[in-house]
């Protein structure tokens, strides 16, 4: 079946680092490739996607490439922001009915 | 687009109640998901639908918790009898019938049974 892969959390970093959350997968076909973000008390939004392979997904200076040869999708962003502490989450969608896989999730702290 | 509408925000009830969570999908959307968030085991899918119809109960806890979609507008999640084994966040989440379609999340529903 499908999975998804996430770094252990959580990650604490200062105020303009750079961030790396590894995320990898195992899928039948071609999935697509999803990062949610929570934020707390809220529900989880989409941060970006990239549905094939090499498709770069970018929003809100985060980024991901679909790397089918490693089955990667590592999410990055070059200056973090307080604002940017959230729980992050990796997920595919692929197979029968779309069904959609979440990986356990990674809490990222950012201090000033 | 007013997005995914879950209602109560909040229910807090005791031990032995009936619990009904409800949900509003985005309008056009043919696919409907419940998860459920807690510390412990993250987050777990526990049921979704397709066209009204569900696909994969699969992650139903147990025969207490049951999930109705009556048409494309509305689903809910009952609990009966809950458990304080059952306290967590809920969410509904809909989307679009492509696989490359992202879901969207309702804001939740935080359970909490004494």
């Amino acid at each position: 079946g499908n999975s998804v892969t996430q770094m252990e959390g959580p990650v604490t970093l200062s105020e303009e680092a750079f961030l790396t959350i590894n995320c990898t997968y195992t899928a039948t076909g071609y999935p697509s490739l999803f990062w949610y973000v929570q934020y707390p008390g809220e529900g989880l939004q989409l941060l970006l996607k990239a549905t094939k392979a090499d498709d770069k997904g970018s929003n809100k200076g985060f980024e991901a490439t679909y790397r089918k040869e490693t089955t990667s999708f590592h999410l990055e962003k070059g200056s973090v922001q307080v604002s940017d502490s959230a729980v992050y989450f990796c997920a595919l969608r692929s197979g029968g009915y779309q069904k959609v896989t979440f990986g356990t999730g990674t809490k990222l702290q950012v201090i000033p | 687009d007013a997005g995914v509408i879950q209602s109560p925000r909040h229910e807090v009830t005791e031990m032995g109640q009936e619990v009904t969570l409800r949900c509003k999908p985005i309008s056009g959307h043919n696919s409907l998901f419940w998860y459920r968030q807690t510390m412990m085991r993250g987050l777990e899918l526990l049921i979704y639908f397709n066209n009204n119809v569900p696909i994969d109960d699969s992650g139903m806890p147990e025969d207490r918790f049951s999930a109705k979609m009556p048409n494309a507008s509305f689903s809910t999640l009952k609990i009966q009898p809950s458990e304080p084994r059952d306290s967590a966040v809920y969410f509904c989440a809909s989307s679009g019938g492509l696989d490359n379609s992202p879901l969207h999340f309702g804001n939740g529903t935080r359970l909490t049974v004494t």
